[in-house]
């Protein structure tokens, strides 16, 4: 079975501020894919991110940056110089490969607010 | 180009009430998905289709039912609705192996409460 843990319930920040949301992760499977969606107060979820357990390179879009280490099962998120509209519920989440398509396993969420 | 729509946005429901939750797509999405928000927790999975004709159970399928006999359309019934079943519900569709493998596109939600 599939696992996601994100270690962190809320997290407040003033403006302007680097944050990293923590995910943690747990499966048999040696193919698996991970992904970050927002979901802002508006209650749609937003997709932000894929990465596919080959693909050990971090990613950086904007202010947003990803690191991936499967030496310790992780893929966290940063936002660099956050703003209040960043202010969201992140969800990561893990799909493993094959019959699995499309079949999430996601964290709890950690709730960011920033503050101006 | 609407995306995923679901209707409707707010729902309450009397305990043992049955009702029925649309979804639809026009991006002409094989796959098409029901996932369950509790307060505080993740989503979970309760039913997955992966055409027109073919469906089968997520994670938390009990006290739930789907039918997929369009490849746009994918409700999601409740039978007896109990409190338990108080949650937000997402529909989510994504396309073929391809580009853009598992991104999930969602809808705006459905909020329900069972009282």
């Amino acid at each position: 079975a599939q696992k996601v843990t994100q270690a962190q319930t809320e997290i407040s920040v003033v403006e302007k501020e680097d944050v990293t949301l923590d995910c943690v992760y747990e499966t048999r499977d040696t193919t698996y894919y991970l992904f970050w969606y927002k979901q802002p107060p508006s209650g749609e979820l937003v997709f932000l991110i894929r990465r596919n357990s080959f693909d050990e390179q971090n990613e950086i879009s904007g202010r947003y940056s990803w690191n991936f280490q499967k030496s310790t099962s992780s893929f966290n998120f940063t936002i660099t110089a956050s703003q209040v509209v960043d202010s969201a519920v992140y969800f990561c989440a893990l799909s493993v490969g094959g019959t699995s398509y499309g079949k999430l396993t996601f964290g709890q969420g950690t709730i960011l607010t920033v503050h101006p | 180009n609407a995306g995923v729509t679901q209707t409707p946005k707010f729902r309450i429901l009397k305990i043992g009430q049955s009702m029925t939750l649309q979804c639809a797509q026009d991006m002409n999405h094989n796959y098409m998905y029901w996932y369950r928000q509790d307060p505080g927790m993740g989503l979970k999975l309760i039913y997955y289709s992966v055409g027109a004709g073919i469906t089968d159970k997520g994670e938390v399928p009990n006290g739930y039912n789907v039918s997929r006999s369009t490849t746009e359309d994918f409700p999601l019934r409740l039978e007896l609705a109990a409190p338990s079943q108080t949650s937000v519900y997402f529909c989510a569709s994504s396309p073929p192996i391809g580009r853009e493998y598992e991104k999930l596109f969602f809808g705006s939600g459905t909020q329900l409460s069972v009282l």
